[in-house]
């Protein structure tokens, strides 16, 4: 089956570094998705990888291993307005389901001063 | 450019009573995705579309319908509601043609209460 992991909670103190995991076991892979989602808003998009490695994005960085299925959301500089849940997402490579996303059940942030 | 907007935001409903949500992108994007969202059960795919005129079935399709008669809309129909099918439901859309990244934009939701 297909299947995606995350913690389910996770705390950390304003200001500091978090890492959040993700791992995964698909169909195929054709890239992963990390969403963000404040309480009671819809998903934002924050970063995608299809090749492993780091991609960077000001504070917020994804990285990607195609080899172990891992892939992982690290927030520097903490602040309060990170408290969120965060979507780890991949989009599989079957012809019938390449545009669908696998959800994960998202890993819920709080940030503490 | 307002993205992704969803109609309503709210609603309550009784048991055996049907209702359309519309979602509306003013993207054109070619696709359009509705899910809904539990406590404990993440975004789950009830159907999506990948163009005008064409829909199909996603991972919890039963109950629910859909259309898309214009590329700019998507509808989800509930024919006769059942407390099961309370939820928060999303649309989203997204435009694969040409892009490197095919990222999926959400509407704000519409909180849905069956009693």
């Amino acid at each position: 089956g297909q299947n995606i992991d995350q913690p389910t909670e996770m705390t950390a103190t304003e200001g500091a570094i978090v890492q959040i995991n993700c791992t995964y076991q698909t169909s195929g892979f054709n890239g992963l998705f990390w969403y963000q989602q404040h309480a009671g808003e819809a998903p934002t998009f924050l970063s995608y990888n299809v090749l492993d490695g780091l991609e960077e994005k000001g504070r917020f960085s994804s990285f990607l291993s195609r080899s172990k299925g891992y892939s992982y959301l690290l927030l520097k500089e903490l602040q309060m307005k990170d408290s969120a849940s965060y979507l780890c997402a991949v989009r599989g490579q079957n012809a019938g389901n390449n545009r669908k996303l696998i959800w994960g059940l998202g890993t819920s942030l709080a940030v503490n001063p | 450019n307002a993205g992704v907007t969803q109609t309503p935001k709210f609603r309550v409903l009784k048991t055996g009573q049907s209702m359309t949500l519309l979602c509306a992108q003013d993207m054109n994007h070619e696709y359009m995705y509705w899910y809904r969202q539990d406590p404990g059960m993440g975004l789950r795919l009830i159907h999506y579309s990948v163009g005008e005129g064409t829909t199909a079935k996603g991972e919890v399709p039963d109950g629910y319908n859909v259309s898309r008669l214009k590329k700019q809309n998507f509808l989800l129909g509930l024919e006769s509601a059942a407390p099961s099918q309370t939820s928060v439901y999303f649309c989203a859309s997204s435009n694969a043609p040409g892009r490197r990244v095919d990222t999926q934009y959400f509407g704000p939701g519409t909180r849905l209460t069956v009693l």
